[in-house]
């Protein structure tokens, strides 16, 4: 196990739902990512927290909405999701700017919008 | 612009050979480097990592070579085998001041018997 856990593993959602991912780290690092993986596709970054603060929005919808309440945790709140949101979402942690820059990642919530 | 691109998408080898992954990126003055490994179903995981001062540096089984004049990095896994199956991404870290690392679309390994 990496030390980032994320529930749940697997979600189906209709597009008038609203539905929150969650993510836990246990390494005691200090930034927290949010990525969406889709098929035949690189890895792209959504959000980068930094010691709570969001320090990186990559012109992602606002049907997206992150939230940071502590170092450990990070969540994903989605709403009015549209089909092609379908896909992967992996939670990452690291040490930050100060720190070795390797990102742990859970195991990722698989999305379904129908 | 800030890339990182694989050369194959796809690399099938027979158990036991030796393999290597390659990875282009496009800027110079990135300052690390990881190889990642996704196994189906999983969350990428740590395999090696290199920073821009080396050129080579291996772990158990694997070894990271980094061209700077050339702006390559290759994953070199010895005596494969089929736990190795698997996608792998190289990651760059551009030195913006940011935490954030770019990925590659990612190399498929099929390691057959």
């Amino acid at each position: 196990e990496t030390g980032v856990t994320q529930t749940p593993r697997h979600l189906v959602m209709g597009m008038t739902n609203k539905k929150s991912l969650k993510c836990e780290q246990h390494l005691g690092h200090n930034a927290m990512y949010w990525y969406k993986q889709s098929a035949k596709k690189p890895l792209e970054l959504m959000f980068v927290y930094s010691l709570e603060e969001r320090v990186e929005n990559n012109s992602v919808p606002s049907r997206f909405s992150p939230e940071c309440p502590n170092s450990s945790h990070l969540f994903l709140h989605l709403h009015t999701l549209q089909p092609e949101d379908s896909a992967l979402y992996l939670c990452a942690s690291s040490q930050g700017f100060r720190g070795r820059p390797e990102a742990f990642f859970g195991q990722g919530t698989r999305l379904t919008v129908v | 612009g800030e890339s990182v691109g694989l050369h194959l998408p796809t690399l099938s080898v027979q158990e036991g050979d030796n393999s290597i992954i390659n990875c282009a990126y496009s800027n110079s003055a990135s300052d690390y480097f990881i190889w990642y490994k996704q196994e189906s179903g999983k969350g990428p995981q740590f395999i090696i990592d290199i920073r821009s001062n080396m050129d080579k540096r291996q772990g158990q089984r694997v070894t990271v070579l980094l061209n700077k004049t050339v702006k390559h990095l290759s994953l070199q896994i010895a005596a494969t085998q089929p736990g190795d199956s698997a996608v792998y991404f190289c990651a760059e870290k551009p030195p913006s001041g940011s935490e954030k690392l770019v990925f590659g679309k990612g190399t498929k390994l099929t390691v057959n018997p």
